[in-house]
Order: structure tokens, then sequence, then C-alpha cells
């Protein structure tokens, strides 16, 4: 069984700049929700999809988007980057209706 | 809203001790709760989960029962290992499956040999 994989693991933007980061989900499931973890601080739900579809949002901005691809597997795409941007983005994925999540090791992103 | 609450690390120990961390949640309904660790460098890990009031959830000599009356879903190990160092983060899932996990602000766990 494939777990949740992440890329890329490190990248470093400015100010301004877009960046998108891919996930590939555990083999088997359908959902897909991405996660910001500051520094020192607990992770954040960003969004969820499912069937290519966002299936629910927490409070960021709408330069905060995604995508769900027909294997499952998702990109968060992050436009305007502010320095607050640094983070661990984490990805997890799940079976729609099972409350329990698996995450990926993230991708930590550095915003100058 | 749905909140978690831990309690404020570090928490150090010396290797054998017993190990609580406190975690309180806020929710209505009946939410399901986790803990999750995270090693230096990598993404969560599940650790142990509850579903219901009075359920015990244990793992890896871990253990946590979801007290309702209290709101709470304390962690416990009867004898930790310097292997157990890691941050430990109490999360919760809203009644009626929202997909998202709200998480506790973590507690860092620091075992000296």
């Amino acid at each position: 069984e494939t777990g949740v994989t992440q890329s890329p693991t490190h990248l470093i933007k400015t100010r301004g700049q877009q960046v998108t980061l891919r996930c590939s989900s555990q083999s088997g499931h359908n959902t897909v929700s991405w996660y910001q973890q500051a520094l020192g601080q607990g992770p954040q739900f960003i969004f969820q999809y499912y069937r290519e579809e966002e299936n629910g949002r927490g409070n960021f901005p709408p330069r905060f988007s995604g995508l769900q691809f027909p294997n499952y597997s998702s990109e968060l795409n992050v436009n305007a980057l502010e320095l607050d941007d640094s983070a661990l983005y984490l990805c997890a994925s799940s079976l729609i209706g099972q409350e329990t999540q698996y995450f990926g090791p993230g991708t930590r992103l550095l915003v100058l | 809203g749905d909140s978690v609450t831990q309690m404020e690390g570090p928490v150090t120990l010396s290797e054998e001790a017993f190990l609580t961390i406190n975690c309180t949640y806020t929710a209505t309904g009946y939410p399901s709760l986790f803990w999750y660790v995270q090693y230096p460098g990598e993404g969560l890990q599940l650790l142990l989960k509850a579903t219901k009031a009075d359920d015990k959830g244990s793992n890896k000599g871990f253990e946590a029962t979801y007290r309702k009356e209290t709101t709470s879903f304390h962690l416990e190990k009867g004898s930790v290992q310097v292997s157990d160092s890691a941050v430990y983060f109490c999360a919760l899932s809203p009644s009626g499956n929202t997909g998202k996990l709200i998480f506790g602000q973590g507690t860092t766990l620091q075992v000296k040999p």
C-alpha cells in the first residue's frame, strides 16, 4: 500500500510569486485535504477535494486554490505569495465518509 | 466554533516516566477525536482515535479516553521511551463529517535517557 506523497520537499519563493504544490493520495483513497502548518502551530485546514471539486474550505483567501485529478492526486496553488505564507503544507487523504485522514510528509515553503 | 486546547509544552520526562498530555475540546454534537504525532522533519502520523463517548483509543502503549462530561481526551502512556520524543497533536473531526480536522497547537515531548 502506497502512502501519501508530496512534492517538492522544500521550496523557496519571493513575495508576489505563485507556487504549485503536489500530492498523491494513498492507494484507494478518493479525497484529498490540504493544511497549512505555521512554525510552532497546529495544522490549519485549507480545503478538501472530492470528485475533482472543492468539498469544504477553511478560512483562507481565494488566492489559495486547488485541483484534484481523475487519479485522485491534487495540487495546491497559491498566488501572490506573502511572507506569512511561509509554512509547512500538508496533504492528507481519506475515503469520503471516513473521518480518519492520513498525512504526507509535507512541503516546506519559505517566502522571502 | 469548534476548537481544541492542549497543555503548553515542552514536557520533559525521564525514560520510563508516566506521561499525560491534556487535551480539551469545544464542539457541538458528537465529534470524533484523534491524537497525531509528528517526529522532527516529518508529517503527521495517526496515533489513536475514538469516535464516541467513553471509547478508549490505544496504540503503541498510548491510550486516551473520550470523556464527554469533561470534554476531554487526555493522552497517557505508562512508561515513555526516548523514541517517543516528538510533537503530539490533539484533533477533532466535527459532527457531520465536514471533511476537516481541527487541531490543537501541539505539545512537544522530550524524553531524556
